[in-house]
């Protein structure tokens, strides 16, 4: 009965380099989100999908990150191009459904990203 | 736009005492609010919630009280114990962020001894 598992925990990457971050949501669970945690602030939503969609992108930065969960495969979140303000803890979530009431959320223990 | 404030940054208490974690908020949509404790290296965990149509809820040595009509709620710990020491995030939902949570930026809480 495994959690979230995200991979890797720790990516060093250079600056220009592009970043792959990986969530497996927990078994039955069809809904994930990505949370940017920034040095010495609170988490910070990105994006929300479900198999093949995107639901709410609200909080992805416009240029360079781009996110997927395909019908087969964990979810990929992608930074193109990474600057030093990438630098960051990225949390994946994931919930049996996305509808009301109990968040169910389970979070896994992130992907450190480190940019030289 | 800083929908969700915790104020204290830290809180120090003693073994066996309360302590109290507090946060503020302003998107008066919200309907279910969560507290996570979050250790270093680790994702944050899920601690209890409430809900909008509440005012409190209760799960063993935590307690968490919603005021509506203040826009504020806090977590109660008593007795607190040393492995209490975390870092405690409120995180409300819903509304027109509905699917997602909008964390406060934390508490540091340490338990001492």
């Amino acid at each position: 009965n495994a959690g979230v598992m995200q991979n890797p925990r720790h990516l060093v990457r250079r600056r220009g380099q592009e970043a792959r971050l990986r969530c497996s949501p927990m078994k039955g669970h069809s809904h994930v989100y990505w949370y940017r945690q920034l040095p010495e602030e609170g988490l910070k939503f990105m994006v929300y999908l479900q198999k093949e969609n995107i639901i709410d992108e609200s909080g992805m930065p416009k240029e360079r990150f781009s996110a997927e969960f395909p019908k087969e495969g964990p979810s990929i979140l992608r930074i193109q191009q990474v600057v030093r303000g990438d630098s960051a803890a990225y949390f994946c979530a994931s919930s049996p459904s996305g509808t009301g009431g109990n968040y169910g959320y389970t979070f896994g223990s992130g992907t450190r990203l480190t940019v030289v | 736009d800083q929908q969700v404030k915790q104020n204290s940054p830290s809180l120090s208490v003693q073994e066996g005492r309360i302590s109290i974690l507090n946060c503020d908020y302003t998107n008066s949509m919200f309907d279910y609010f969560l507290w996570y404790k979050k250790y270093p290296a680790e994702g944050p965990t899920f601690l209890i919630s409430i809900s909008s149509i509440k005012d409190k809820n209760e799960d063993g040595r935590f307690t968490v009280f919603l005021n509506k009509s203040a826009k504020h709620l806090s977590l109660h710990i008593v007795p607190s114990q040393p492995g209490d020491s975390a870092v405690y995030f409120c995180a409300p939902a819903g509304g027109t962020s509905y699917g997602k949570l909008t964390f406060g930026q934390g508490t540091i809480l340490t338990v001492h001894p």
